[in-house]
């Protein structure tokens, strides 16, 4: 089975752009979780996507923001990038449902706002 | 709030020389801990997940052992490839999809 898959790897935007990344999950799969990491704050939680509707949320503002289609494909977006966004961001997939299962990892997107 | 915090933030070992991370936990209602490894530059790698106190997995030079409070990650004669770092992550019943990770332990080994 393929892994998950991220696009693009890498990014370079300067402050006020807005960026969009997109996650391919794991055939089968129907739940996406996106995370950020930083080297000062770890591996965070953004938001979670079951069946096209979000189903949990982190502490983030609400200029991050994301979606999911139909196929389990998900996007994330980012407006306004700040400074603070640079990071490596990290889209995660499960099979989702009523049992708690691993997450699967894609490579990431490394995020670079100048 | 749950929480994880893993110890020590970064372990030297020799090739050949065993010891064990280690992941405190506090969370409403555990509904799985899991282990990855991070190589630099790379997504989380799935290692192992534990459900119940009293659980162990194994894989090659790791094992990972559960309790009510806490999780081991054993490393039995480690080979410089296991250089990398060791992430472990709750999952509460209160929050679905949501991984709390610790702040992950580096763990280099020399041969």
């Amino acid at each position: 089975k393929a892994g998950v898959t991220q696009t693009p790897r890498y990014l370079i935007k300067t402050r006020g752009q807005q960026v969009t990344l997109s996650c391919s999950p794991i055939s089968g799969h129907r739940s996406v979780s996106w995370y950020q990491q930083t080297p000062g704050q770890g591996l965070q939680f953004l938001f979670e996507y079951f069946s096209e509707t979000q189903r949990n949320k982190g502490n983030f503002p609400g200029r991050f923001s994301g979606r999911q289609f139909s196929n389990s494909r998900s996007e994330m977006n980012v407006s306004t990038l700040e400074l603070g966004d640079s990071a490596l961001y990290l889209c995660a997939s499960s099979l989702g449902g009523v049992t708690y299962n691993e997450q699967f990892f894609g490579p990431g997107t490394r995020l670079t706002v100048l | 709030e749950d929480q994880v915090t893993q110890s020590p933030e970064a372990l030297r070992l020799q090739e050949g020389e065993s010891s064990s991370l280690n992941c405190s936990y506090t969370v409403s209602g555990l509904r799985g801990l899991f282990w990855y490894r991070q190589d630099p530059g790379k997504g989380p790698e799935f290692l192992f997940t534990l459900y119940s106190a009293g659980e162990e997995k194994e894989k090659e030079r790791l094992k990972a052992t559960l309790t009510k409070k806490e999780s081991f990650l054993h490393i039995t004669a480690p080979k410089p490839e296991d250089s990398a770092t060791y992430l472990c992550a709750v999952h509460g019943s209160s929050n679905t999809g949501k991984l709390i990770f610790g702040q992950g332990t580096t763990l280099q080994v020399k041969p």
